[in-house]
């Protein structure tokens, strides 16, 4: 079966901290996301990774940063964070071409900004 | 700005009746479809993908692509209480460097 990881399930910080939020897939998939889910608004794409040290910007970039130095991890940065960023933060990885190319999710991380 | 859009609802049908869950796109280049379910506090998991027009059916659920009209729709037969779940479609150009776009979801209850 597929895995993907998340490395915190619940996490809770402080306004200003620097915060790190990590996912590491096992099925060795091209493509990595990160996802951020709010009441009404639906899964919205932060960034994606389609390669190592490759990135591209989702709809909601600002305020995050991500970096993929190795092919099963992917991860996401708060540079600065904020109460607005307090949210559900999904990772997922796939599959590029063919007809596999269905995403798999890890369980998520709670973050809390206070 | 590529768009999935869909009803939120929520969708109410009776245990037993068929829901009919609908979902269209903008992007007419997009090539790959999925239905994900996703309970309460939990991540969203696959129930069907589709990559042809037309339908294909997996158990108690059919999924139907017209690429021609842009829609893509989610038929769960014999609905169940443990089918009360928000069901999210995805859209994907299936190329190196394109995302995977959600829909904000549709909120279905099955009443026993």
């Amino acid at each position: 079966d597929v895995k993907v990881t998340q490395s915190s399930r619940y996490l809770v910080k402080r306004t200003g901290e620097k915060v790190f939020l990590e996912c590491v897939q096992d099925m060795d998939h091209e493509n990595m996301f990160w996802y951020r889910q709010d009441p009404g608004l639906g899964l919205r794409l932060i960034y994606f990774s389609y390669d190592v040290k490759m990135k591209e910007k989702g709809d909601i970039p600002e305020g995050y940063s991500v970096s993929r130095e190795k092919k099963e991890r992917f991860s996401l940065i708060l540079e600065s964070a904020s109460t607005n960023q307090t949210s559900m933060y999904l990772c997922a990885s796939s599959w590029t071409g063919g007809e596999n190319t269905e995403a798999f999710f890890g369980q998520g991380t709670r973050l809390t900004v206070v | 700005q590529k768009e999935v859009e869909q009803n939120s609802g929520p969708l109410s049908v009776p245990e037993g009746a068929i829901a009919s869950l609908n979902c269209t796109y903008s992007d007419r280049g997009s090539q790959s479809f999925f239905w994900y379910r996703q309970y309460s506090g939990k991540s969203p998991e696959l129930i069907m993908s589709i990559y042809s027009n037309g339908d294909k059916e997996d158990g108690r659920f059919t999924a139907q692509l017209n690429k021609a009209s842009q829609y893509v729709s989610l038929l769960i037969r014999d609905s169940q209480p443990s089918d009360s779940a928000t069901y999210l479609c995805a859209v994907t150009l299936r190329q190196a460097g394109t995302a995977l776009i959600f829909g904000k979801g549709t909120t279905l209850s099955v009443s026993s």
